[in-house]
């Protein structure tokens, strides 16, 4: 079993739905959990940044971390075109980060 | 502008040849790393330096040699040795404190032709 597991997709949605990408994990020592984008062709870009179990808002995103079910949860409100891309979470003990596969998301107008 | 520069974007190489992606931050990073990305597999970690001159594995470390002779520069060799080396190769750094997020270069395409 893979430490962290994410759903490739794709998620298709229409413009201005909510949008929920999940990732689980298997390692309890992880306690730094991010989310990045990645645009095709490009490197990712840090979105998200949560230490231990909660939520964090920024905008329109909120990540939210339940160590005890060893899941990570990204809500997109109003999703945009501009949004439409792939999503990695990442997650680490201390150091190097493990990677998901990334979810990758469509926002149709 | 601080940032990592990737270069060249897009590298070719015929089979049995060595080459060398460049990898430069001028973040006043201590942490360096090199990830290979490949369709289906999402970022695999080659190596990693946290200081100058010190560099561990990653999980696939096999046919990849690296270097820190600098703070700025993390340059990753593809050897011969790599039998399948076609992907998409990141370059990140980060600061030394634990849980740092990673700042990433923009890649390099490499091919085998």
């Amino acid at each position: 079993q893979k430490e962290v597991e994410q759903d490739p997709g794709p998620l298709s949605v229409p413009e201005g739905a909510i949008v929920s990408l999940n990732c689980t994990y298997s390692n309890s020592a992880f306690q730094y959990f991010m989310w990045y984008r990645q645009y095709s062709r490009k490197g990712p870009e840090l979105l998200m940044y949560t230490y231990s179990s909660g939520n964090k808002e920024d905008g329109r995103f909120t990540a939210q971390v339940d160590k005890s079910s060893k899941y990570i949860s990204l809500f997109i409100r109003d999703s945009q075109p501009s949004d439409s891309a792939t999503y990695l979470c990442a997650m680490t003990p201390g150091y190097a980060l493990n990677f998901g596969k990334g979810t990758s998301l469509l926002v149709t107008p | 502008d601080g940032g990592i520069t990737q270069s060249p974007k897009y590298l070719f190489r015929k089979e049995g040849q060595n080459v060398t992606l460049s990898c430069e931050q001028n973040l006043n990073h201590d942490a360096m790393y090199w990830y290979r990305q490949d369709p289906g597999q999402g970022l695999r970690l080659i190596y990693y330096s946290q200081i100058v001159n010190d560099f561990q594995k990653g999980d696939i470390a096999e046919g990849y040699s690296v270097s820190r002779e600098k703070k700025e520069s993390f340059p990753l060799t593809v050897t011969s040795a790599q039998k399948n080396p076609t992907a998409f190769y990141l370059c990140a750094s980060s600061t030394s404190g634990q849980g740092s997020g990673y700042t990433f270069g923009s890649g390099t395409r490499l091919t085998v032709v």
